[in-house]
Formats: structure tokens, sequence, C-alpha cells
């Protein structure tokens, strides 16, 4: 069966760097693509951006634009991303989705991963 | 950009009514349209694609309909378990670009 298995909470301080993980299995990694949506405490779904599997080609969300990186390991079939100078506003939690196919939407999620950015 | 618009932000429906959830496409996404359901402390869930597909294990008391800027969600006979935040999202660009609504929350009247 499909799963998304994402790493654990983190906490950060304000200007530092996170980067959330999300193992794949159950399927053929590189047959689909990865998107990251993260959701602030009581707001809605925002989209961060997506990755294919299949050779690393990324697509941002213009508001994340040079703060965020997403990366892939085929060999371990997981998933990254990476933010960098983080904000109090940050504070969300991160999910990682399967793109279910080309012009498609996301048909397996993770867990979702805490981060809290505080001084 | 495209925008995604949903109304009404909360709707308060009995167990056993209909409910009907409106989303609007600032721009014509043609049938690139998903819902997603979310309970609390969960991840979203894939409902309906393609505008009026339903996801593979969803019941049919829940339909999509709509192309272009206008999509409805309806719920036929509300189940304890459906209360919840239902998003629609577009994914009607190339590469990869999604957009959701705001949400609405289904609770109990």
């Amino acid at each position: 069966q499909v799963q998304l298995v994402q790493s654990g909470a983190e906490v950060k301080k304000p200007g530092a760097s996170v980067k959330v993980s999300c193992k794949a299995s159950g399927y053929t990694f590189t047959s689909y693509g990865i998107s990251w949506v993260r959701q602030a405490p009581g707001q809605g779904l925002e989209w961060m951006g997506w990755i294919s599997a299949y050779n690393g080609n990324t697509n941002y969300a213009q508001k994340l634009q040079g703060r965020v990186t997403m990366t892939t390991d085929t060999s371990t079939s997981t998933a990254y991303m990476e933010l960098r100078s983080l904000r109090s506003d940050d504070t969300a939690v991160y999910y990682c989705a399967r793109v279910s196919g080309v012009l498609l939407p996301f048909d397996y999620w993770g867990q979702g991963t805490l981060v809290t950015v505080s001084s | 950009e495209i925008v995604m618009t949903q109304s009404p932000a909360t709707l308060s429906v009995s167990p056993g009514e209909r409910a009907t959830l409106s989303c609007r496409a600032s721009q014509s996404v043609s049938s690139n349209l998903a819902w997603y359901q979310q309970k609390p402390g969960q991840a979203p869930r894939l409902l309906i694609y393609g505008a009026s597909t339903r996801a593979t294990g969803i019941p049919a008391r829940f339909s999509g309909s709509g192309s272009g800027t206008e999509f409805t969600l309806t719920i036929s006979s509300l189940q304890s378990e459906d209360f919840a935040v239902y998003y629609c999202q577009q994914y009607n660009n190339w590469p990869p670009l999604f957009t959701f609504g705001p949400g609405t929350k289904v609770d109990i009247k």
C-alpha cells in the first residue's frame, strides 16, 4: 500500500533553516511527482511547490521562491523540502503529497510535520 | 495567478440533510478541479477529481459537478463522519501549479 512517512516535529529559531523528509513506499517512486503543502494553525492549505521524482524538475510557489528548495533521493525513495530564513509565520504543519499524474491532484498524503518557529 | 473562492465559509447542516458547497475559479480551469475533506488533526483526503469523478473508496453520497469557473460539491445525506472542512483545488497548469480555495467548514446544526 502507498505510504508517505514524514520526519518528526521541529522547533527552530527565526532565521534558521529546516529540512523535512518524506519517505515513500508501496509504489515506483520515480513514476510520480511530490508536492509540499503547509497549513498554519487554524488556517487553510497553502501549496508550496512540486518536484518530479523522475528528473528533479521543480516548480515553486512564487511567494516562496528563493527560500525553498525541494529535492529527491531516488536511492531511498525520499523527498525533501528545505525552507530557509524562517520567520514566525512559517510556523505550520508541512505535508508532502503524491501527485497522481499529469494534470491530476494529490492522491496520497504524508501524516504532516509540525514546524514551530520561535525565539 | 488563478484565485479560488469558496462559499459559504461555514455551513450548518443537520445529519441526514443535503449539503451543497460552491467553489469558483478566477479564470477557467476546465475540469481540472478536485475536492478534499480534512478532519481535525488529519491530513486532507481526496474526494473528487476531474470535477466529478469520485476517488477510490469515496461513498456515492459525495458528488461533484461543474466546469470552467463554477463548481459544486454535494453531499446527499450528511453522516456524522462528514462534518469536516472541505477544500477545492485547481490543477490546470503545467508545470504543475496548484491553488486551494479557503475552505468550507461543515458543522452540525
